[in-house]
């Protein structure tokens, strides 16, 4: 199976940063790579498919790159509604592998 | 409105089995694979399995083969989760999740159910 490793594990940031969040594959998965977001008590929401496309209603401020192993996910400004878990998923091959979660809160 | 709606968790006690249903609406439920994600209190998401549009193929995550079974019935636009032998790591919260296409590579999942807690407790 394809192992997904994510960095920070967590972060602090203040409203109106710019925060960066890693993601990296074991092996090539081209670019099938999904960004989520998660809030306690919630449903998972996708941000990102393909490592770069905006899922439809997705605020421009979150954005994705990379390809093969190396992943980003970036928010341009942080905002208030943006504290919470931030997970990439692999859908490259089965089984389909999240990575552990990268835990943004406030500084 | 694209909708999932996931039911039938609640306590089961180990070694027991559990049903888990999501009912879909608002789209072409047969043209659409689907999987089921869980996550633990506390812990992160975990991909459980995945079936095709037509329910005739099946994946799963590694820890979970022989454990779960997912099938589908298209013709009530329905999902489930059948899970045997459960044990206490099992213990979840339970998400359906529409995938963008059919097979791998086609774009991950966009539209999740709200999802059902399963406790597994003697």
């Amino acid at each position: 199976a394809i192992q997904m490793t994510q960095s920070p594990s967590s972060l602090s940031a203040s409203v109106g940063d710019r925060v960066t969040i890693t993601c990296r594959a074991s092996q090539g998965i081209r670019k099938d790579l999904a960004w989520y977001q998660e809030k306690p008590g919630k449903a998972p929401k996708l941000l990102i498919y393909y490592a770069s496309n905006l899922q439809s209603g997705v605020p421009s401020r979150f954005s994705g790159s990379g390809s093969d192993t190396d992943f980003t996910l970036t928010i341009t400004s942080l905002q208030p509604e943006d504290f919470a878990t931030y997970y990439c998923l692999q859908d490259n091959s089965y089984p389909f592998t999240f990575g552990p979660g990268t835990k943004v809160d406030m500084k | 409105d694209v909708q999932l709606l996931e039911s039938g968790g609640g306590l089961v006690q180990p070694g027991g089995s559990l049903r888990l249903s999501c009912a879909a609406s608002g789209f072409m439920f047969s043209s659409y694979a689907m999987s089921w994600v869980r996550q633990a209190p506390g812990k992160g998401l975990e991909w459980v399995g995945f079936i095709n549009g037509r329910g005739s193929t099946t994946y799963y995550a590694d820890s979970l083969k022989g454990h779960f079974t997912i099938s589908r019935d298209n013709s009530k636009n329905m999902l489930y989760l059948q899970m045997d032998s459960l044990r206490g790591e099992d213990a979840a919260v339970y998400f359906c999740a529409k995938y963008r296409g059919g097979f791998a590579g086609a774009g991950s999942f966009d539209v999740w159910g709200q999802g059902t807690l399963v406790t597994v407790s003697s």
